[in-house]
């Protein structure tokens, strides 16, 4: 109930090309959010979601939280070269009261110019 | 505003040492968290502070680590004495009220035991 399976670990992506991953897990929240990590810097909220079938935009990024509760996109368009980093969906628990948040295990996103 | 700061960046230590990591988080955030990501793994919740306090503790992984907020400002996370499993990349984070899963990161302490 714990873990999230996030996919796929890393692209290897040319730039202008789009890109999708996404994150499922075994029991139902109220909480998706997706961080990005750039090199020696901490994750970095991107898009956070709160409602089953929710879908966000934040620029060339957008996330959909899934209708079922149990997973989550990210499609990040037009890929350009500071899109490279690590990115990590997260939850957070089945009620929406703060606290902790479970990440996944992240993908490596590198972008060829 | 300023971010969520934390000291040092990176500290190199022999096992069996005692290392002391720090972190200010944004001024006014009562909630506190430290996570620790292992080389490749997933970032994991290690506790959580709201204020002074220690909500949630669970995800400390032995007595070795020692977690403080004293005065509900910055927070100090001990590892004492250090093994090389302690290895990893500790982030703290701050969030600002309840019912908040919107936190902010810091830029981590890379935390090498040899």
């Amino acid at each position: 109930g714990q873990q999230l399976n996030q996919s796929p670990q890393s692209m290897f992506i040319q730039e202008g090309e789009d890109v999708s991953m996404n994150c499922t897990s075994s029991s139902i929240f109220n909480t998706w959010l997706w961080y990005k990590q750039d090199p020696g810097e901490g994750p970095v909220l991107l898009i956070a979601l709160y409602k089953a079938g929710e879908l966000t935009s934040n620029g060339r990024l957008t996330a959909q939280f899934g209708i079922t509760r149990k997973d989550s996109f990210l499609n990040i368009s037009a890929s350009i070269p500071s899109d490279v980093g690590i990115y990590f969906c997260a939850r957070g628990g089945i009620y929406n009261q703060g606290g902790k948040l479970i990440f996944g295990q992240g993908t490596e996103l590198s972008v060829k110019p | 505003e300023a971010g969520v700061t934390q000291f040092p960046s990176h500290s190199v230590i022999e096992k069996g040492q005692t290392v002391t990591l720090r972190c200010d988080p944004i001024s006014g955030h009562d909630n506190l968290y430290w996570y620790r990501r292992v080389m490749g793994k997933e970032i994991k919740f290690l506790l959580h502070f709201v204020k002074e306090s220690k909500q949630d503790e669970s995800g400390m992984p032995n007595n070795r680590f020692l977690a403080e907020r004293t005065g509900g400002t910055y927070s100090t996370l001990k590892v004492q004495p250090a093994e090389l499993e302690d290895s990893g990349v500790y982030f703290c984070a701050s969030s600002q009220g309840q019912g908040t899963y919107e936190q902010y990161f810091g830029p981590g302490t890379r935390l090498t035991v040899t």
